[in-house]
């Protein structure tokens, strides 16, 4: 089957560190997005990659890094910069960066910090 | 710059019941518009969306959602709830511009009891 994986499930991060989160899809889609969620804010855009070894900010990139190696994998990093990174992180991609495009989510990664 | 207001933050109904929830969304050029789902702890899924054509579109579910172009809303609603509909409800806009940039609205929480 196909789908977007992200890992891990659960993450907690301590003070000053730095942490990678997990993006992987078999869809073999060209575009690839990272989402902040927050109670009550709805999904923010992090980064996006509209195709391999390139990408942009979105609205909220820093305190973040990313990399597209690969067109599977989409990987966050979260700075120690990012100084309230307690969140539900959401990857997701399509087929290509079309306004008429879904988007197929990932089942998250929740952030948490000790 | 495209937004999309959702005002209502969460919407008890009772099961059986029909329900409406409210997007409006605004934008200087034709927009697309979406309907995600998001059940606890989960990604997001789509549920139906509106690119062009027709202004009534519906869902495999039950759902539908009315395009109205004059009151720049794209209401969604269904006759009959189930218990299995309790999730939060997201209302996205996107324009064709070289980039697909998704703007969520603040999402609504459907909470449907017995």
């Amino acid at each position: 089957d196909g789908g977007i994986t992200q890992s891990p499930k659960y993450l907690f991060r301590k003070e000053g560190q730095n942490v990678t989160l997990s993006c992987e899809q078999n869809l073999n889609h060209d575009a690839m997005y990272w989402y902040r969620q927050d109670p009550g804010q709805g999904l923010r855009l992090i980064y996006y990659s509209q195709i391999v070894n390139d990408f942009q900010k979105g609205d909220i990139a820093e305190g973040y890094s990313v990399s597209r190696e690969k067109k599977e994998s989409f990987p966050l990093t979260v700075t120690s910069a990012q100084k309230n990174p307690t969140a539900f992180y959401l990857c997701a991609s399509s087929i290509w960066p079309s306004g008429k495009e879904t988007q197929y989510f990932g089942p998250g990664t929740r952030l948490l910090v000790l | 710059a495209q937004s999309v207001t959702q005002l209502d933050s969460q919407v008890p109904v009772f099961e059986e019941a029909p329900v409406e929830l409210r997007c409006n969304y605004s934008s200087s050029v034709s927009v697309y518009l979406f309907w995600y789902v998001q059940y606890p702890n989960q990604g997001l899924q789509l549920l139906l969306k509106y690119l062009s054509g027709s202004t009534l579109v519906e869902s495999i579910n039950g759902f539908e959602a009315e395009f109205n172009k004059s009151q720049t809303s794209f209401h969604l609603r269904k006759p009959s709830v189930h218990i299995s509909d309790t999730a939060e409800y997201f209302c996205a806009v996107s324009v064709d511009t070289g980039f697909q940039k998704l703007v969520f609205g603040t999402g609504t929480r459907l909470l449907v009891s017995p």
